[in-house]
Protein backbone atom coordinates (compact mmCIF):
# COMPACT_ATOMS: atom_id res chain seq x y z
CA UNK A 1 0.00 0.00 0.00
CA UNK A 2 1.33 3.58 -0.69
CA UNK A 3 0.30 4.97 2.21
CA UNK A 4 -0.73 9.06 2.60
CA UNK A 5 1.02 10.47 0.15
CA UNK A 6 2.12 14.22 1.06
CA UNK A 7 3.93 16.94 -1.49
CA UNK A 8 6.35 18.57 -1.40
CA UNK A 9 8.56 16.74 1.78
CA UNK A 10 9.77 20.48 2.48
CA UNK A 11 9.05 24.11 1.30
CA UNK A 12 11.06 26.73 1.94
CA UNK A 13 9.26 30.11 1.22
CA UNK A 14 9.61 34.16 1.71
CA UNK A 15 7.14 35.92 4.12
CA UNK A 16 3.72 37.12 1.47
CA UNK A 17 4.44 33.83 -0.97
CA UNK A 18 1.59 31.61 -1.19
CA UNK A 19 2.45 27.92 0.24
CA UNK A 20 0.16 25.18 -1.56
CA UNK A 21 0.33 21.44 0.63
CA UNK A 22 -0.98 18.00 -1.02
CA UNK A 23 -2.04 15.78 -0.11
CA UNK A 24 -3.32 11.78 -1.15
CA UNK A 25 -5.23 9.95 1.45
CA UNK A 26 -5.40 6.45 1.32
CA UNK A 27 -8.01 4.56 -0.90
CA UNK A 28 -11.25 4.21 0.74
CA UNK A 29 -10.09 5.94 3.63
CA UNK A 30 -13.62 8.67 4.41
CA UNK A 31 -11.77 11.01 6.65
CA UNK A 32 -8.89 13.28 6.44
CA UNK A 33 -7.13 15.63 8.75
CA UNK A 34 -4.83 18.29 8.42
CA UNK A 35 -1.98 18.48 11.79
CA UNK A 36 -0.02 21.12 12.44
CA UNK A 37 3.15 20.17 14.67
CA UNK A 38 5.37 22.94 16.31
CA UNK A 39 7.65 22.26 19.32
CA UNK A 40 5.47 25.00 21.17
CA UNK A 41 1.93 23.60 20.52
CA UNK A 42 2.86 19.87 19.30
CA UNK A 43 0.30 18.67 16.84
CA UNK A 44 -2.43 20.29 16.14
CA UNK A 45 -6.25 19.41 13.82
CA UNK A 46 -6.56 22.49 11.73
CA UNK A 47 -9.56 20.73 10.01
CA UNK A 48 -11.07 17.31 8.85
CA UNK A 49 -13.37 16.46 6.19
CA UNK A 50 -15.72 13.14 5.22
CA UNK A 51 -16.56 12.39 2.13
CA UNK A 52 -14.97 15.50 0.54
CA UNK A 53 -16.82 17.98 2.89
CA UNK A 54 -15.19 19.98 5.37
CA UNK A 55 -16.52 18.84 8.92
CA UNK A 56 -14.60 21.24 11.15
CA UNK A 57 -12.06 24.11 10.60
CA UNK A 58 -12.38 25.65 13.76
CA UNK A 59 -8.71 24.76 14.22
CA UNK A 60 -7.80 26.67 11.09
CA UNK A 61 -5.41 29.62 12.77
CA UNK A 62 -6.99 32.36 10.66
CA UNK A 63 -7.97 33.05 7.10
CA UNK A 64 -4.85 32.83 5.83
CA UNK A 65 -5.34 29.54 5.56
CA UNK A 66 -7.92 27.69 3.63
CA UNK A 67 -8.19 23.89 2.58
CA UNK A 68 -10.32 22.04 -0.06
CA UNK A 69 -11.19 18.56 -1.40
CA UNK A 70 -12.20 18.25 -4.76
CA UNK A 71 -12.37 14.86 -4.75
CA UNK A 72 -12.20 11.66 -2.61
CA UNK A 73 -7.85 10.90 -3.59
CA UNK A 74 -6.89 14.47 -3.78
CA UNK A 75 -6.39 17.85 -0.67
CA UNK A 76 -4.70 20.55 -0.65
CA UNK A 77 -3.93 23.54 2.22
CA UNK A 78 -3.31 26.85 1.28
CA UNK A 79 -1.28 29.65 2.84
CA UNK A 80 -2.20 33.10 1.60
CA UNK A 81 -0.22 35.22 2.70
CA UNK A 82 2.23 32.78 4.50
CA UNK A 83 4.22 34.26 7.30
CA UNK A 84 7.31 33.64 9.62
CA UNK A 85 4.90 31.93 12.38
CA UNK A 86 3.35 29.69 9.78
CA UNK A 87 6.47 27.60 10.17
CA UNK A 88 5.74 24.31 10.92
CA UNK A 89 5.42 20.36 9.85
CA UNK A 90 2.46 20.03 8.55
CA UNK A 91 0.64 16.59 8.73
CA UNK A 92 -2.25 15.03 6.50
CA UNK A 93 -3.80 11.79 7.85
CA UNK A 94 -6.59 9.17 6.87
CA UNK A 95 -8.71 7.29 8.51
CA UNK A 96 -11.96 4.65 8.02
CA UNK A 97 -14.00 6.32 10.19
CA UNK A 98 -14.31 9.33 12.62
CA UNK A 99 -12.28 9.07 15.89
CA UNK A 100 -10.75 6.29 14.37
CA UNK A 101 -7.95 5.71 16.46
CA UNK A 102 -5.41 4.61 13.95
CA UNK A 103 -4.94 7.47 11.95
CA UNK A 104 -2.66 6.84 9.09
CA UNK A 105 -0.44 10.09 8.81
CA UNK A 106 2.08 11.28 5.59
CA UNK A 107 4.94 11.39 6.17
CA UNK A 108 5.12 15.18 6.36
CA UNK A 109 5.46 18.64 4.74
CA UNK A 110 8.71 21.04 6.88
CA UNK A 111 7.52 24.16 5.75
CA UNK A 112 9.74 27.31 6.30
CA UNK A 113 8.73 31.02 6.04
CA UNK A 114 11.49 33.76 6.34
CA UNK B 1 -5.39 23.31 31.79
CA UNK B 2 -4.65 21.67 28.91
CA UNK B 3 -6.58 18.28 27.70
CA UNK B 4 -3.54 15.88 27.94
CA UNK B 5 -0.46 17.01 29.42
CA UNK B 6 3.23 14.52 29.33
CA UNK B 7 6.11 15.42 31.05
CA UNK B 8 7.99 16.47 27.47
CA UNK B 9 11.51 14.97 28.71
CA UNK B 10 13.89 13.67 27.66
CA UNK B 11 14.13 10.72 29.18
CA UNK B 12 17.63 9.59 29.22
CA UNK B 13 17.69 5.42 29.84
CA UNK B 14 20.66 3.25 29.24
CA UNK B 15 20.07 0.17 27.35
CA UNK B 16 17.96 -2.57 28.75
CA UNK B 17 16.48 0.04 31.70
CA UNK B 18 13.04 0.36 32.56
CA UNK B 19 11.45 3.86 32.07
CA UNK B 20 7.67 4.81 32.66
CA UNK B 21 6.16 7.69 31.35
CA UNK B 22 2.45 8.88 32.57
CA UNK B 23 0.11 11.46 31.04
CA UNK B 24 -2.91 12.92 32.39
CA UNK B 25 -6.06 14.09 30.91
CA UNK B 26 -8.41 16.79 31.82
CA UNK B 27 -11.73 15.85 30.24
CA UNK B 28 -13.38 13.05 32.18
CA UNK B 29 -15.52 12.26 29.85
CA UNK B 30 -13.04 10.87 27.46
CA UNK B 31 -13.91 7.50 26.33
CA UNK B 32 -10.56 5.85 24.92
CA UNK B 33 -7.17 6.14 24.92
CA UNK B 34 -3.82 5.52 22.79
CA UNK B 35 0.20 5.45 22.46
CA UNK B 36 1.54 6.42 19.28
CA UNK B 37 5.30 6.80 18.41
CA UNK B 38 6.90 9.37 16.56
CA UNK B 39 10.34 8.68 15.78
CA UNK B 40 12.82 11.95 14.37
CA UNK B 41 11.52 14.08 11.77
CA UNK B 42 9.18 10.99 10.56
CA UNK B 43 5.53 11.15 11.00
CA UNK B 44 3.28 9.33 14.29
CA UNK B 45 2.12 5.96 14.10
CA UNK B 46 -0.27 4.21 16.71
CA UNK B 47 1.71 2.03 19.20
CA UNK B 48 -1.01 0.69 21.17
CA UNK B 49 -4.22 1.24 22.93
CA UNK B 50 -4.59 1.50 26.50
CA UNK B 51 -7.67 -0.63 28.08
CA UNK B 52 -9.58 -0.24 31.03
CA UNK B 53 -7.77 -3.22 32.71
CA UNK B 54 -4.11 -2.47 31.33
CA UNK B 55 -2.92 -4.53 28.47
CA UNK B 56 0.47 -5.18 27.21
CA UNK B 57 2.22 -5.82 24.12
CA UNK B 58 5.42 -7.38 24.41
CA UNK B 59 7.97 -5.39 26.32
CA UNK B 60 5.25 -2.46 26.24
CA UNK B 61 2.49 -2.14 29.53
CA UNK B 62 -0.20 0.54 29.36
CA UNK B 63 -2.55 1.47 32.36
CA UNK B 64 -5.23 3.24 32.92
CA UNK B 65 -6.31 4.86 36.34
CA UNK B 66 -9.98 6.66 35.27
CA UNK B 67 -10.31 7.93 38.71
CA UNK B 68 -6.89 10.05 38.57
CA UNK B 69 -7.32 10.28 34.92
CA UNK B 70 -3.92 9.55 33.86
CA UNK B 71 -2.62 6.43 31.48
CA UNK B 72 0.99 5.59 31.98
CA UNK B 73 3.00 3.26 29.44
CA UNK B 74 5.98 1.09 30.98
CA UNK B 75 8.77 0.44 28.49
CA UNK B 76 10.51 -2.78 30.07
CA UNK B 77 14.18 -4.13 28.60
CA UNK B 78 15.12 -0.63 26.89
CA UNK B 79 16.72 -1.05 23.12
CA UNK B 80 18.35 1.76 21.25
CA UNK B 81 15.21 1.11 18.65
CA UNK B 82 12.76 2.70 21.27
CA UNK B 83 14.64 5.70 21.19
CA UNK B 84 11.42 8.44 20.13
CA UNK B 85 8.61 10.39 21.08
CA UNK B 86 5.99 9.01 22.50
CA UNK B 87 2.21 10.88 22.69
CA UNK B 88 -0.70 10.09 24.40
CA UNK B 89 -3.65 10.42 22.69
CA UNK B 90 -7.32 10.64 24.09
CA UNK B 91 -10.49 9.93 22.08
CA UNK B 92 -13.18 12.74 22.88
CA UNK B 93 -17.02 11.67 21.77
CA UNK B 94 -18.83 15.01 20.85
CA UNK B 95 -15.48 17.21 20.56
CA UNK B 96 -14.61 19.24 18.25
CA UNK B 97 -11.37 18.32 17.45
CA UNK B 98 -12.03 14.99 15.18
CA UNK B 99 -12.44 13.14 18.24
CA UNK B 100 -8.56 12.73 18.92
CA UNK B 101 -6.78 15.23 21.14
CA UNK B 102 -2.98 14.85 20.95
CA UNK B 103 -0.25 15.69 23.60
CA UNK B 104 2.59 17.17 23.36
CA UNK B 105 5.06 13.88 23.55
CA UNK B 106 7.45 12.37 25.99
CA UNK B 107 10.80 12.68 24.46
CA UNK B 108 13.12 9.15 24.76
CA UNK B 109 16.75 7.98 24.38
CA UNK B 110 18.17 5.07 25.13
CA UNK B 111 21.79 5.15 25.30
CA UNK B 112 24.30 2.22 24.62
Amino acid sequence: DAGVIQSPRHEVTEMGQEVTLRCKPISGHDYLFWYRQTMMRGLELLIYFNNNVPIDDSGMPEDRFSAKMPNASFSTLKIQPSEPRDSAVYFCASSTKQGDEKLFFGSGTQLSVL
Amino acid sequence: RKEVEQDPGPFNVPEGATVAFNCTYSNSASQSFFWYRQDCRKEPKLLMSVYSSGNEDGRFTAQLNRASQYISLLIRDSKLSDSATYLCVVKVYGGSQGNLIFGKGTKLSVKP
